[in-house]
């Protein structure tokens, strides 16, 4: 059973126009993350919520929003993608206690900037 | 920050053992995780490793902690085809934020 949803699987976009990735979770954790992940690199870190409190990387670009709705479903909005933008987006989720604190990745969005 | 090194690539012959090693640099760290990457594919937890443990066994897979060098290593016995991917080495800091290594491309050839 799947955990950590993540649609689309594959995103096509145009340079500028505002694409949503949707991510969803069936564990109840309090945690989502948000990651982007070039080609042959590790995961970026973008942004989590802790429940409602959004924490924001200071390095990640204003380019990139995230919404979270309720427990289950968290958004990333990028409002106007450029080429560098492309990579796969990854969400997860935690529980942040004790060994809950482990991260459970979705399977990705590809996103591709034409 | 934190820093998590391995190296980038491991060929093994199907069958037998492999072995890839970690070094990180919190001593705070409380877990340190091994996830797998198969190619467009999410990040699969594989298995980790409490930081006051020597070492942890899971079928097929061993982790073994050095902490006073800060070492960390997966092996993974009786290697098949199917472990050909992306292994990731992280840690988890104070901040409960994970640190990742660049990753070690393993090939499984026959």
């Amino acid at each position: 059973d799947a955990m950590v949803i993540q649609n689309p699987r594959y995103q096509v976009t145009q340079f500028g126009k505002p694409v949503t990735l949707s991510c969803s979770q069936t564990l109840n954790h309090n945690v989502m993350y948000w990651y982007q992940q070039k080609s042959s690199q590790a995961p970026k870190l973008l942004f989590h919520y802790y429940d409602k409190d959004f924490n924001n990387e200071a390095d990640t670009p204003d380019n990139f929003q995230s919404r979270r709705p309720n427990t289950s479903f968290c958004f990333l909005d990028i409002r106007s993608p450029g080429l560098g933008d492309a990579a796969m987006y990854l969400c997860a989720t935690s529980g942040r206690q004790g060994a809950m604190n482990t991260q459970y990745f979705g399977p990705g969005t590809r996103l591709t900037v034409l | 920050g934190e820093d998590v090194e391995q190296s980038l690539f491991l060929s093994v012959r199907e069958g037998d053992s492999s072995v890839i090693n970690c070094t990180y640099t919190d001593s705070s760290s409380t877990y340190l995780y091994w996830y797998k990457q198969e190619p467009g594919a999410g990040l699969q937890l594989l298995t980790y490793i409490f930081s006051n443990m020597d070492m942890k066994q899971d079928q097929r897979l061993t982790v073994l902690l050095n902490k006073k060098d800060k070492h960390l290593s997966l092996r993974i016995a009786d290697t098949q085809t199917g472990d050909s991917a992306i292994y990731f080495c992280a840690e988890l800091g104070n901040d409960y934020k994970l640190s990742f290594g660049a990753g070690t491309t393993v090939t499984v050839r026959a």
